[in-house]
């Protein structure tokens, strides 16, 4: 059960493009299509962006996106807005009942 | 509309006990499983239990086996942990989730904040 690999952190400026991965094993993020992307303001609650590696919440704006080769998946954060300022955490599906979180990732907007 | 809402939190002593509480409303408890996520701080979240949603699965990060029990009462529309044996490390803010499936945790409450301290 060890937490799956995102970078500490990453920019952009307004407008511009942001990508998030989260690195696992074939146990968890390669093994099933299970992965969930969350967005968390310090303080909050976090909140669903993504679910299935690529399925979007009704609400949830179209520049979220996500998608996965391997064992690694992936966050798109399009056209940036301040707003997009928090704390991202990826969340795979392990078997055995079991989910593991990424190890999280702060974007900073430029 | 949609809403869990965590209590339970507070100060407590290495080796104490603890009973979190997490009340549902606004949707059917009962067809959801439900599940237990955890911030220590300055860290990220960490996935600490789930259950099914008529009680009968339960599992637990290896971190927290033997010593957490989750549990549900589908009757008060409330999800449980109780916590013993706890140690500095179990010092976090603890988050309920609804899963809607495949572990798509939607919403989450405000959390309740655990501190572990002598």
């Amino acid at each position: 059960q060890s937490a799956l690999t995102q970078p500490p952190s990453a920019s952009g400026s307004p407008g511009q493009s942001v990508t998030i991965s989260c690195t696992g094993t074939s146990s968890d993020v390669g093994g099933y299509n299970y992965v969930s992307w969350y967005q968390h303001h310090p303080g909050e609650a976090p909140k669903v962006l993504i679910y299935e590696v690529s399925k979007r919440p009704s609400g949830v704006p179209d520049r979220f996106s996500g998608s996965k080769s391997g064992n690694t998946a992936s966050l798109t954060v399009s056209g940036l807005q301040a707003e997009d300022e928090a704390d991202y955490y990826c969340n795979s599906y392990a078997g055995g009942r079991n989910f593991v979180f990424g190890t999280g990732t702060k974007v900073t907007v430029l | 509309e949609v809403q869990l809402v965590e209590s339970g939190g507070g100060l407590v002593q290495p080796g104490g006990s603890l009973r979190l509480s997490c009340a549902a409303s606004g949707f059917p408890f009962s067809r959801y499983w439900m599940t237990w996520v955890r911030q220590a701080p300055g860290k990220g979240l960490e996935w600490v239990a789930n259950i099914k949603d008529d009680g009968r699965e339960k599992s637990y990060v290896d971190s927290v086996k033997g010593r957490f029990t989750i549990s549900r009462d589908s009757a008060k529309n409330s999800l449980y942990l109780q916590m013993n044996s706890l140690r500095a490390e179990d010092t976090a803010v603890y988050y309920c989730a609804r899963d809607c499936g495949h572990g798509r945790l939607d919403p989450w409450g405000q959390g309740t904040l655990v501190t572990v301290s002598s």
